[in-house]
């Protein structure tokens, strides 16, 4: 497609749910990674995939959280048992292998509400 | 660890006014550079980015940066701003600019235009 797109826009939940977020990058650009961005944050690093490589899963804050991106394209970031410390906007973003020149095309994001 | 901070959580400014955000980082190694902006409800957008070379980089929307290897500062300016300017603005450093292109962002600025 066009941009970065990202499903569901708005997603609330009761505590101790399990949520699924998705994001379609755009076509051609291997690498993908996903941004937490909580009210009067900044963005936080969670996950970051580059082609077939093992995804660097350093910023994930706890084993509640996953990610996987299937084929290589879409990416499934994941939150088991969900906490109202997990109400955020969940950014993600693809870019060429170059990515560190070229910067990242971001989706609209997600807006997860905990209730 | 790389950081980023922007000194200043909100920037109040008159329209035409000029307008300088701030931005300093913390690296030992060269860096690559950004300034992304979102608009309300929206995803980040690249506004401009420094690589290398002229140390001064032009961005969309009228938009600049100076990057200041000697004070770690990459500040946006742009000399006459407009009600439609009213954004979130972030800095953001590769880490490093060799391989990942991961990002770490600072927390942001909001840059309010008054009629």
């Amino acid at each position: 497609g066009a941009g970065v797109s990202q499903s569901p826009s708005n997603k609330v939940t009761e505590k101790g749910k399990d949520v699924e977020l998705r994001c379609d990058p755009i076509s051609g650009h291997t690498a993908l990674y996903w941004y937490r961005q909580s009210l009067g944050q900044g963005l936080e690093f969670l996950i970051y995939f580059q082609g077939n490589s093992a995804p660097d899963k350093s910023g994930l804050p706890s084993d509640r959280f996953s990610a996987e991106r299937t084929g290589g394209s879409v990416s499934t970031l994941t939150i088991q048992r969900t906490q109202q410390e997990d109400s955020a906007v969940y950014l993600c973003a693809s870019s060429l292998p170059t990515g560190g020149q070229g910067g990242y095309t971001f989706g609209s994001g997600t807006r997860l509400t905990v209730v | 660890a790389q950081s980023v901070t922007q000194l200043d959580s909100q920037v109040p400014v008159f329209e035409e006014a000029p307008v300088e955000l701030r931005c300093n980082y913390s690296s030992s190694v060269s860096v690559y550079l950004f300034w992304y902006v979102q608009y309300p409800n929206q995803g980040l957008q690249l506004l401009l980015k420094y690589l290398s070379g002229s140390t001064l980089v032009k961005g969309i929307n009228g938009f600049e940066a100076e990057f200041n290897k000697s004070q770690t500062s990459f500040h946006l300016r742009k000399p006459s701003v407009h009600i439609s300017d009213t954004a979130e603005y972030f800095c953001a450093v590769s880490d490093p600019p060799s391989n990942t292109g991961k990002l770490i962002f600072g927390q942001g600025t909001t840059l309010q235009v008054k009629p």
